[in-house]
């Protein structure tokens, strides 16, 4: 079964410096991995995604994910936190292996960004 | 990108009611979902809506409680039947756009229930 694992709860990080947002997967064949952004009250958006090819995907408003597939792991990226980065995201995953199934998400991780 | 509009963006609901949340998407999609988003929770996926045929529901989750129907590639409904408190929750559809390989999401439906 597909899975994925977001272990930080909150996130917090000072306006100006890095910023990273944990993710781990577990699927039984090759994943196709997602990051969400929800901001209040509203939907989730699409920041980025991984398929094959280069392990460093840039996405949506400078940010980044590093997919390691010998840790499981996607974690999202971004070099310069802005205030306005302080949202909810998600992390998800598919499993290739088993055609158009829905996408398995993470349980979120809210990142507080402090001027 | 596909365009997900969903309808009522919010409601107040009074306990034993039902109410039907529709979704209509601005391209045919083959692929339309169901989640649902309790309060300080992920995304949890209620039913694959296909159209043409009966939803497929995930564990947890019936066809009595949640009937939806897909009449056309295009619009889906979703209604929670016989509602109480604990249905109070973020109700979002989604559309699997196969050629990018992505999941596009409305922007929910807030049901709170009194």
């Amino acid at each position: 079964a597909q899975s994925v694992a977001q272990p930080e709860d909150q996130v917090n990080v000072a306006e100006g410096n890095p910023l990273t947002v944990k993710c781990t997967y577990s699927v039984s064949g090759n994943p196709y991995l997602f990051w969400y952004v929800q901001y209040p009250n509203r939907g989730l958006q699409f920041l980025l995604k991984y398929i094959t090819g280069d392990n460093l995907v840039k996405g949506s408003y400078g940010f980044e994910a590093e997919f390691n597939k010998s840790q499981t792991s996607f974690h999202l990226k971004k070099p310069s936190a802005l205030v306005s980065d302080s949202a909810l995201y998600f992390c998800a995953v598919r499993d290739l292996q088993r055609g158009n199934t829905p996408l398995v998400f993470g349980k979120g991780t809210r990142l507080s960004v402090i001027a | 990108s596909a365009v997900i509009s969903q309808k009522p963006s919010r409601d107040i609901c009074q306990r034993g009611t039902s109410l039907t949340i529709q979704c209509q998407v601005d391209s045919q999609v083959t692929m339309m979902f169901w989640y649902r988003q309790q309060p300080g929770q992920s995304l949890t996926l209620i039913a694959t809506a296909n159209q043409g045929s009966e939803a497929t529901y995930e564990s947890g989750f019936v066809i009595d409680k949640f009937p939806i129907s897909r009449p056309n590639l295009t619009f889906s409904t979703l209604t929670v039947s016989n509602m109480s408190p604990e249905d109070s929750s973020i109700y979002l559809c989604s559309v699997l756009q196969a050629s990018v390989g992505e999941l596009f999401f409305g922007e929910g439906s807030r049901l709170t229930v009194l």
